[in-house]
């Protein structure tokens, strides 16, 4: 078990609709990254917080955003969903901004039908 | 542009014998590397980091080594397991200095099979 904990760990939702994954750091961490992970793609970096300010961007679509709230939890949302959106989503996290190890949660299954 | 390069091989081996798992990256500005390991409907486990200054870090059963002139980064695995059967992905940072902050990238993957 990392400590990283995310919420749900499966949903199925419907082309057109809009999801939020909630996501609590490890004890102590600042940082928070959001990961997809897809057949095609494999992980790709979306977006990173440090201490409830954003830190660094990947290909994160525009359909989508994040945020880091004071408790340190974080929110990935995502919109108007896509059939390709379909993929897993991980939360991660760290003690600083860079340069240390991240550690992941076990994910959330994320299907659009 | 920045990559960490591996085409999902896969890399089948008996219980007992060791295993090697390759991984090359492409951005010179990368100054710490990871291995994870990923299992089945599960989040990537650390296994074991190094620094660009450093050529080699064992840990338990794992040894890292890095190749800085040919940007190559290798895991090691002694006495290979059943349980180390899984998706090995490497991953790169850019360090201090730059923009990427806490961004990792990761390779493709290579899935390990360990027959009893």
């Amino acid at each position: 078990d990392s400590g990283v904990t995310q919420t749900p760990k499966h949903l199925i939702t419907a082309t057109g609709q809009r999801v939020t994954l909630r996501c609590s750091p490890r004890s102590g961490d600042l940082s928070v990254y959001w990961y997809q992970q897809s057949l095609d793609q494999g992980l790709q970096f979306l977006i990173q917080y440090y201490n409830g300010e954003e830190r660094a961007k990947g290909n994160i679509l525009e359909r989508f955003s994040a945020q880091q709230f004071p408790d340190l939890h974080s929110e990935l949302n995502l919109s108007s969903l896509e059939l390709g959106d379909s993929a897993l989503y991980f939360c991660a996290s760290s003690p600083r901004v860079q340069g240390n190890t991240i550690y992941f949660g076990e994910g959330s299954w994320l299907t659009v039908v | 542009g920045e990559s960490v390069g591996l085409h999902l091989p896969t890399l089948s081996v008996q219980e007992g014998d060791n295993s090697i798992i390759n991984c090359a990256y492409s951005n010179s500005a990368s100054d710490y590397f990871i291995w994870y390991k990923q299992e089945s409907g599960k989040g990537p486990q650390f296994i074991i980091d190094i620094r660009s200054n450093m050529d080699k870090r064992q840990g338990q059963r794992v040894t890292v080594l890095l190749n800085k002139t040919v940007k190559h980064l290798s895991l090691q695995i002694a006495a290979t397991q059943p349980g180390d059967s899984a998706v090995y992905f490497c991953a790169e940072n850019i360090g201090a200095g730059g923009t990427s902050y806490g961004k990792l990238t990761f390779g493709q993957g290579t899935i390990l099979t360990v027959h009893p």
